[in-house]
């Protein structure tokens, strides 16, 4: 059970906008800290999309963007491509765990 | 550019210890946190170990604390993991990733992973 609780899974058709969502609580996001997302591809390392809750590095397209409210934070990609199909996971910091670093369950993305 | 390169991983039996290396080039090693995380077979991401750019402090996730150490020897740019008492719940890719900060936070640059299986 991951302190950061993200769906499963989540679909869309190409061109669509989907969004995939962390919901956390007072101990991690709800206290501000940072919300970061990543890419992971089939096989391969994961990518870095969005840190800072809403921050892309360099190179990300500005289809992915990230939001932060209260215990939760959210990552939103438009115009959907295929290649998008990925899964997609949340981290943050949680102060009940001795400074530890978190990440959510994970989001299976699929394009239909 | 910046790469990072783990090794060290194998089979091992439960209760054994194993050491991770990562060896990292391309940027300033000691300007940078860095973190191992690892992934079970088919399963989620789990965060493990953060150690500050200088060494000075280390933090853990509870399913490892007492068990592995994490350190770093920037006059060689390598970054260690240390798995004493090994379970078979550690069995899992293993990844040295660097800290977009130099202290914790999100991950900049991940290697490719190394992979540790505990089994009897």
């Amino acid at each position: 059970q991951s302190v950061l609780t993200q769906p499963p899974s989540v679909s869309g058709a190409p061109g669509q906008r989907v969004t995939i969502s962390c919901t956390g609580s007072s101990s991690n996001i709800g206290a501000g800290y940072d919300v970061h997302w990543y890419q992971q591809l089939p096989g391969t390392a994961p990518k870095l999309l969005i840190y800072g809750n809403n921050n892309r590095p360099s190179g990300v397209p500005d289809r992915f963007s990230g939001s932060k409210s209260g215990t939760s934070a959210s990552l939103a990609i438009t115009g959907l491509q295929a290649e998008d199909e990925a899964d997609y996971y949340c981290q943050s910091y949680d102060s009940s765990l001795g400074g530890s670093e978190v990440f959510g369950g994970g989001t299976k993305l699929t394009v239909l | 550019q910046v790469q990072l390169v783990e090794s060290g991983g194998g089979v091992v039996q439960p209760g054994r210890s194993l050491r991770l290396s990562c060896a990292a080039s391309g940027f300033t090693f000691n300007n940078y946190g860095m973190h191992w995380v690892r992934q079970a077979p088919g399963k989620g991401l789990e965060w493990v170990a953060v150690i500050w750019y200088d060494g000075s402090n280390k933090y853990y996730a509870d399913s490892v604390k007492g068990r592995f150490t994490i350190s770093r020897d920037n006059a060689k740019n390598t970054l260690y993991l240390q798995m004493n008492s090994l379970r078979d719940e550690d069995t899992a890719l293993y990844y040295c990733a660097r800290s977009i900060t130099l202290v914790r936070g999100a991950v900049d640059f991940w290697g490719l992973g190394t992979l540790v299986t505990v089994s009897s």
